[in-house]
């Protein structure tokens, strides 16, 4: 069935980093892929979407690629803010009504 | 702003009681999702709508929730019989295709003690 992988459970960082998370998915059908960031006590809301393949898209300074030749729409920002930490999701669609979301990604960014 | 309202926001049921929560999607949204989101976070897929016709729904779902969608009333999500475990937050969202990011609620914050 279809599946998404976030390797990482939690990320830790100092404002001012670049930051990656990783996604990587499984699916046979033509994906359409998604971030969410959700914040304490928040809706999780779009971060960023794709189903362009080896095209960036960017929002708020975050950015990634859909590489569909390896399955994978890693989450990037070149300098992160104390205000990015959240809890970050990454969710997948394949055109059938259906999202099956990642495990999530913790960032927490420091002073 | 484009919204999901979900109510209520909070919501405290003692084990074997009925538990209900609703939903008013965004408006000409027609697909509507229901996600539990467990104490590690993690989403678990419950039912979702296309007007008011269910598409898919998980075993669980099925056996111990009644869901709806009627036509100009909000959707409902009821767990018939609450357990401990059911304590989680559960998330509602529509979208206007199949293709579409859902558009997320606030949430429903379900204890059962």
């Amino acid at each position: 069935g279809d599946s998404v992988t976030q390797t990482e459970g939690l990320v830790t960082l100092t404002k001012g980093l670049p930051v990656m998370l990783n996604c990587t998915y499984q699916t046979t059908y033509s994906p359409f892929l998604f971030w969410y960031v959700q914040h304490l006590n928040e809706a999780p809301k779009l971060l960023l979407k794709s189903s362009t393949d080896n095209k960036r898209t960017e929002h708020q300074g975050f950015y990634a690629t859909l590489h569909k030749s390896s399955s994978s729409f890693h989450l990037q920002k070149s300098s992160v803010q104390l205000s990015d930490s959240a809890l970050y999701f990454c969710a997948l669609g394949t055109g059938g009504y259906k999202v099956v979301f990642g495990s999530g990604t913790r960032l927490l960014v420091s002073p | 702003n484009s919204k999901v309202i979900q109510t209520p926001r909070y919501l405290v049921k003692g084990q074997g009681q009925k538990a209900k929560m609703r939903c008013i999607p965004e408006k000409g949204h027609p697909v509507v999702f229901w996600y539990q989101q467990n104490k590690n976070n993690e989403f678990k897929f419950l039912i979702n709508f296309q007007n008011q016709e269910v598409l898919q729904q998980i075993d669980m779902t099925e056996k111990r929730f009644s869901a709806e969608c009627p036509s100009n009333s909000p959707c409902s999500l009821e767990i018939q019989s609450s357990e401990a475990g059911d304590s989680a937050l559960y998330l509602c969202a529509s979208s206007l295709t199949g293709n579409q990011a859902p558009l997320f609620g606030e949430g429903t914050r379900l204890s059962v003690l």
